[in-house]
């Protein structure tokens, strides 16, 4: 089992949809979780962080995390097509000294105009 | 203020040569991180500075791998006898303590021939 796990996708959808992006992660000890988008033949950029149960808005963007669950999602409303990228969620394991970050292998979204 | 910046942008080198990838991070982040990226696959975590010191090397995929912050600002990743596989896109992130939002340079592509 990969320590945070992603649906590869293609996640496909229409402009002004709603884009549902989940993960989940295998250790219960994680306390940091972030979500990054990548468009193609670029580096990560920060696009939402969490730390507690619950929503977290952003804008369009809302982060969402289950503990419990070991459950963290990110909703994109009103997508449009420069959504279209690759989203990553990485974990941080606080119950180490490292803030060293754990990631999954990503979500290609692409918004249809 | 400047982002991380990473030099050189691609470099091409043959099975068994040495290289050197460069990474200047934000002014004032003592935490520097190395991830490392293949096609289709979310970064993968090689090292961790706190400071001058390796905090966390426990990625580093075997001894050909070595890195260095000397000053504590730059730091040198130095891969010996290249291998086809080490062919990836080798990212560099800084954050301005160990736990804070990981910020990321644009990327070195290695591609050994």
């Amino acid at each position: 089992q990969k320590e945070v796990e992603q649906n590869s996708g293609p996640l496909s959808v229409p402009e002004g949809a709603i884009a549902s992006l989940n993960c989940t992660y295998s250790d219960r000890g994680s306390q940091s979780f972030f979500w990054y988008r990548q468009y193609s033949g670029k580096s990560p950029e920060l696009i939402m962080s969490i730390y507690s149960n619950g929503d977290k808005e952003d804008g369009r963007f809302t982060a969402q995390l289950n503990k419990a669950s070991q459950y963290v999602s990110l909703l994109i409303r009103d997508s449009q097509p420069s959504d279209s990228a690759t989203y990553l969620c990485a974990v941080n394991k606080g119950s180490s000294n490292t803030g060293k970050l754990i990631f999954g292998q990503g979500t290609t979204l692409q918004v249809k105009p | 203020g400047a982002g991380v910046s990473q030099t050189p942008s691609n470099k091409v080198t043959e099975k068994g040569k040495y290289v050197e990838l460069r990474c200047d991070p934000i002014s004032g982040h003592t935490a520097l991180y190395w991830y490392r990226q293949s096609l289709g696959q979310g970064p993968e975590f090689l090292i961790y500075f706190q400071g001058t010191g390796a905090a966390d090397d426990s990625g580093l995929p075997n001894d050909r791998f070595f890195a260095v912050r000397p000053e504590g600002s730059v730091s040198t990743l130095k891969i010996q006898r290249t291998e086809r596989g080490d062919s990836a896109v080798y990212l560099c992130a800084s954050s301005r303590t160990g736990r804070e939002t990981q910020y990321f340079g644009p990327g070195t592509r290695l591609l050994v021939l």
